[in-house]
């Protein structure tokens, strides 16, 4: 099981790009990356999800280097509702993986 | 299509009294997950089931947790007595042959 280190806390501001690092320096071959993002009172809802390069959908991009020991999601000109805990997570459900949740990282839009 | 439904949304409670929580996962989903999640903590992992069967269910605390999938669909979490501790937001997912978990808004328990 991978163990992923991301930062506790970010701040940004409205129209910015902001990046978050996760590191996962023991990644195993058939591991995916995944984040996720979680707002008060609701459960965890799924991003984006990647296993090498970059992936891209209609709310993040994944940058995944060459040897996945890291990983980089980037939210596009955030607004105050992108406020939340993000968590990036490591791991194959397929091969019956625990996907352990870490702390996240809380991410605070300013005005 | 829907996603995982939680019920109830809220429940407060008085210590020692028992408490139950239901989940309906995304149709079609084999896999399914309870999770707890403290305040300011991420999600911890309680059972995993694969249809009816209780596949992962080391985190689980067997004295006063137990749960149940009868028939590889819904499935109950209840907790008997409850604790002050046990206070939590109890969350549910299901997956299927992906690596995506999808989860619900979960059940906030409070224990007084």
């Amino acid at each position: 099981l991978a163990k992923t280190t991301q930062p506790i806390s970010m701040d940004s501001y409205e129209g910015q790009e902001v990046n978050i690092t996760c590191s996962h320096n023991n990644i195993a071959t058939n591991d995916y990356i995944t984040w996720y993002q979680q707002f008060p009172s609701q459960g965890p809802r799924f991003i984006i999800q990647g296993y090498k390069t970059k992936v891209t959908n209609e709310v993040a991009s994944l940058f995944i280097p060459a040897d996945r020991k890291s990983s980089t999601l980037s939210l596009p000109r955030v607004s105050l509702s992108d406020t939340a805990v993000y968590y990036c997570l490591v791991g194959d459900i397929k091969r019956d993986d625990k996907i352990i949740f870490g702390k996240g990282t809380r991410l605070h839009i300013l005005p | 299509e829907a996603g995982v439904v939680q019920s109830p949304r809220y429940k407060i409670i008085e210590k020692k009294q028992p408490v139950a929580f239901w989940c309906n996962p995304i149709s079609g989903h084999n896999t399914l997950y309870w999770y707890r999640q403290n305040l300011g903590q991420g999600p911890e992992l309680l059972i995993r089931y694969e249809n009816e069967e209780a596949v992962d269910d080391s985190q689980l605390p067997k004295d006063r947790f137990s749960a149940e999938r009868l028939k590889g669909v819904d499935s109950t979490l209840k907790i008997q007595p409850a604790e002050l501790g046990d206070s939590a937001v109890y969350l549910c997912a299901s997956s299927q042959a992906t690596n995506t978990i999808y989860f619900g808004e979960g059940s906030w328990l409070t224990v007084v």
